[in-house]
């Protein structure tokens, strides 16, 4: 079954502690992506991968990284969490017409 | 930079009545247009999309959306809504095969009995 996976599904962390949310697909897709979901704001893209070893930013990309080392997987990385980070986060593989296949989604709490 | 526009957060219809949503984004070159429905505490999946050819395209669960490029609107539409239609819908839009991707805000569409 095509798919992308997500883990770990939900997270509560402490300030200051790094984290990272890995995410696979099996779809063969070059394009991945990441996005955060907040109430009332949409979702709104954090990072987004058109290749191995080639990233780029989103639109809200600050106290995020990202790596490619594998066309499979696109782990998110927060270096240092803020309780701002909490969110429920989704990660993507994508199309090459920009038709987003989503995972089951993270959802992060920062105390 | 590309935006989308999503008129209305809630709408609420009766079960059998017409389900429209409103999209509106900004564009200077032709776009790919996606609507995503999210039902609660799922991820987002695929309702339909507009990349080239015929502006009038069908989705899923009998909806679909009509590419007007004049108005720069890509509505979604259903002609009878079901008690499972009841969702957020999300409407994105992209301009190049690169990845980046503009999602609106969301309308919750509510279906009363």
């Amino acid at each position: 079954e095509a798919q992308v996976t997500q883990n770990p599904r939900y997270l509560i962390t402490v300030t200051g502690k790094k984290l990272t949310v890995t995410c696979s697909q099996n779809m063969n897709h070059e394009y991945m992506s990441w996005y955060r979901q907040d109430p009332g704001l949409g979702l709104r893209q954090i990072y987004y991968s058109m290749n191995v070893e080639v990233t780029d930013k989103g639109d809200v990309p600050e106290g995020y990284k990202v790596s490619r080392k594998e066309k499979r997987n696109f782990p998110l990385i927060l270096e240092s969490p803020s309780p701002n980070q909490t969110s429920l986060y989704f990660c993507a593989a994508v199309s090459s017409y920009n038709e987003q296949f989503f995972g089951p989604g993270t959802r992060l709490t920062v105390l | 930079a590309q935006s989308v526009t999503q008129l209305g957060s809630h709408v609420s219809v009766s079960e059998g009545a017409l389900v429209l949503l409103r999209c509106n984004y900004s564009s200077s070159v032709p776009p790919y247009l996606f609507w995503y429905v999210q039902y609660p505490n799922q991820g987002l999946q695929l309702l339909l999309k507009y990349t080239t050819g015929a502006t009038l395209v069908k989705g899923i669960n009998g909806f679909e959306a009509e590419f007007k490029k004049s108005e720069t609107s890509f509505h979604l539409t259903k002609p009878s809504a079901h008690m499972s239609d009841a969702a957020e819908y999300f409407c994105a839009v992209s301009y190049t095969n690169a990845g980046k991707s503009t999602f609106g805000d969301g309308t919750t569409l509510t279906v009363k009995p």
